[in-house]
């Protein structure tokens, strides 16, 4: 089963407003990461929050993290079209060795 | 260019012939990997390479074959591909602190 979920599927807003994801994962982390997709590209990494840290901001992106109920948020302020793209949440996990678990992705679509 | 460079870019091949895709990586990387990305479907992990050795097959149908001749270079073999494997195939390569994925090629099988 995928490690990490992301909610919503999709999502739809307006230029300046802040976007906000969610993603849920079953086991014990290492660390999250969240990357971005623009439609028929590869996978970009835009952040990594260890285990030991609650929150990490980069630019216009916050991300949260709650290891007591396994979830993670990306927060994207002040939404731009540009920012249209999907977003993934990945996790390495206890089991997985060195591979990241990848979600099911959010399509974000910013409208001008 | 994101130091992952995956060619063709796209690909249309009938479902006899033999093909070939090519990802390249000089980042030092000593992982890479193979997904494939069909619409409105999760990303699907292929094959994982560590150095060199394939330490993962996520029960691939064996008309996708990978090939990793250094920790440089990834290949993915094709041959009598079937309509449903049309999608996007994405190579990555890194670690457990962060992947950097290439720009996909774009199969269609016809």
């Amino acid at each position: 089963s995928q490690q990490g979920e992301e909610d919503p599927q999709a999502l739809s807003i307006q230029e300046g407003e802040n976007a906000t994801m969610n993603c849920s994962y079953k086991t014990s982390i290492n660390n999250l990461q969240w990357y971005r997709q623009n439609s028929g590209r590869g996978l970009v990494h835009l952040i990594l929050i260890r285990s030991n840290e609650r929150e990490k901001h980069s630019g216009r992106l916050r991300v949260t993290l709650d290891t007591s109920k396994k979830s993670s948020s990306l927060l994207i302020t002040a939404s731009r079209a540009a920012d249209t793209a999907s977003y993934f949440c990945a996790t390495d996990g206890e089991t997985s060795g060195s591979r990241l678990t990848f979600g099911e992705g959010t399509q974000l679509t910013v409208n001008p | 260019e994101t130091g992952v460079t995956q060619t063709p870019r796209h690909l249309v091949m009938g479902m006899t012939n033999k093909k070939s895709l090519k990802c390249e990586q000089h980042l030092g990387h000593n992982a890479m990997y193979w997904y494939k990305q069909s619409a409105k479907k999760p990303l699907e992990l292929m094959f994982v390479y560590n150095f060199k050795e394939q330490t993962e097959n996520n029960s691939v149908p064996s008309r996708f074959s990978p090939e990793c001749p250094n920790s440089s270079h990834l290949f993915l073999h094709l041959h009598t591909l079937q309509p449903e494997d049309s999608a996007l195939y994405l190579c990555a390569s890194g670690g457990i602190y962060g992947y950097t994925f290439g720009s996909g090629t774009r199969l269609t099988v016809v």
